[in-house]
């Protein structure tokens, strides 16, 4: 089966702009999770969808959004960036039966400048 | 504090050595426990994954998980090279409410495996 696969890898965007990351799950897989990851705080989870619903939500401001599609293909969007919105962005998916057990992929390298 | 800690090293070590990692965490909820790999510029992969108290083997990695201390480790014989990564160990309680598909992460270990 093909891994969870990410688009784009990388982005730089400028303060102020919004961006949208994309995500295809492991074929079969219905639920997603994204993550943030930094050098300061590690991985902080996002927010997870299952069934094009979204079930939970981390401690992010609304400026993180995301939502997924009927095939479970899931997409984030970040609008009015800030400087500290550079991270790599991780989405991860699973069976979700529940199933915890994550598959990432390799990441969005985002950087504002 | 955090929920889950853990060293974040670096560690350094010869080819062939026993490697341990270890997290400790703060949560009697969680359940399922888990460690994952991390090459630079790449995305986590899941190495192990455990239930519960016990013991796991798969290969040259040992998960341990020690419910009533908080603790869990990994084991690595017989290091190679190749082993050099970040190290993350990962943890949730039962899913429901604002625990779906949510992972608590360490910091992760650096570890370095020289020849």
């Amino acid at each position: 089966k093909a891994g969870v696969t990410q688009t784009p890898r990388y982005l730089i965007k400028t303060r102020g702009q919004q961006v949208t990351l994309s995500c295809s799950p492991i074929s079969g897989h219905r639920s997603v999770s994204w993550y943030q990851q930094t050098p300061g705080q590690g991985l902080q989870f996002l927010f997870e969808y299952f069934s094009e619903t979204q079930r939970n939500k981390g401690n992010f401001p609304g400026r993180f959004s995301g939502r997924q599609f009927s095939n479970s293909r899931s997409e984030m969007n970040v609008s009015t960036l800030e400087l500290g919105d550079s991270a790599l962005y991780l989405c991860a998916s699973s069976e979700g039966l529940p199933s915890y057990e994550q598959y990432f992929g390799p990441g969005t390298r985002l950087t504002v400048t | 504090q955090k929920e889950v800690e853990q060293d974040p090293g670096p560690l350094s070590v010869p080819e062939g050595a026993i490697v341990s990692l270890n997290c400790t965490y703060s949560n009697s909820a969680f359940q399922y426990f888990m460690w994952y790999r991390q090459y630079s510029r790449k995305g986590p992969e899941l190495l192990m994954y455990t239930y519960s108290s016990g013991n796991k083997e798969d290969g040259r990695f040992t998960a341990q998980v020690d419910k009533s201390s908080k603790y869990i480790s990994l084991f690595i014989r017989d290091s190679q090279p190749s082993d050099s990564a970040t190290y993350l160990c990962a943890m949730s309680p039962k899913a429901g409410g604002t625990s779906y598909g949510k992972l608590t992460f360490g910091q992760g270990t650096i570890l370095t495996v020289h020849p």
